[in-house]
């Protein structure tokens, strides 16, 4: 089993649309918990940190819930240009910088 | 501010060959990681330098060994190419000592590596 588990998709949305994205990890010492966002051929880039007592970034909401070891994104109003890999991502206290990725999942958002 | 760069962007190598890829941090940070990205999936730690040593590896061959240098910058070997070893090779960048829960790493563009 991967530490970290994400449905790889593909999300096929019409523009407008409300999106959510789960992933879920398997080591309880887990203590960082991320969302990076990776365009075709690109490098990851951080979209945003996720905490116990969720956060909000525009059109974007992460909640992170440690009992269940589950991490979510929800991603409002559905740009063309949010099109692109979403990468659910952790980190252990003691690996000091060691990033867990999960397979990413892939949305397509349509006109 | 120069982000994180690597060279080169794209390599084609043999099976059996030996290769060599090369990262620069972001300006002002002094730890490098190298991740391993193949088609399809999440990227994969391979290990991280500071201060010029490896300080944590990942699950690879010790075909793969690294470098850092006293400026920070990076190198990542691969001896014995296999074909699995085609994928992309990703370095980040960061700052050691800042607060965990604010960690960041940026990473480069990445180098494609084709074995064949």
């Amino acid at each position: 089993r991967k530490e970290v588990e994400q449905d790889p998709g593909p999300f096929n949305v019409p523009e407008g649309a409300t999106v959510a994205f789960n992933c879920t990890y398997s080591n309880s010492a887990s203590q960082s918990f991320f969302w990076y966002r990776q365009d075709c051929r690109k490098e990851p880039k951080l979209l945003m940190s996720v905490y116990s007592s969720g956060n909000e970034d525009g059109r974007f909401t992460a909640q992170l819930n440690r009992a269940s070891q589950y991490i979510s994104l929800l991603i409002r109003d559905s740009k063309l240009s949010d099109s692109a890999t979403y990468l659910c991502v952790v980190s252990r206290v003691s690996n000091t910088g060691k990033l867990i990725f999960g397979q990413g999942t892939t949305l397509q958002v349509k006109p | 501010d120069a982000g994180v760069t690597q060279s080169p962007t794209h390599l084609i190598k043999t099976r059996g060959q030996q290769v060599t890829l090369r990262c620069s941090p972001k300006s002002g940070h002094d730890t490098v990681s190298w991740y391993q990205q193949a088609l399809g999936q999440g990227p994969q730690f391979i290990f991280q330098y500071y201060e010029e040593e490896e300080r944590q590896r990942g699950n690879f061959p010790d075909r793969f060994s690294g470098h850092q240098f006293p400026n920070y910058s990076s190198e990542l070997n691969v001896n014995a190419l296999l074909l699995g070893d085609s994928a992309l090779y990703l370095c980040a960048s960061s700052l050691d000592g800042i607060p965990v829960v604010s960690y960041e790493q940026y990473f480069g563009p990445g180098t494609r590596l084709t074995v064949t």
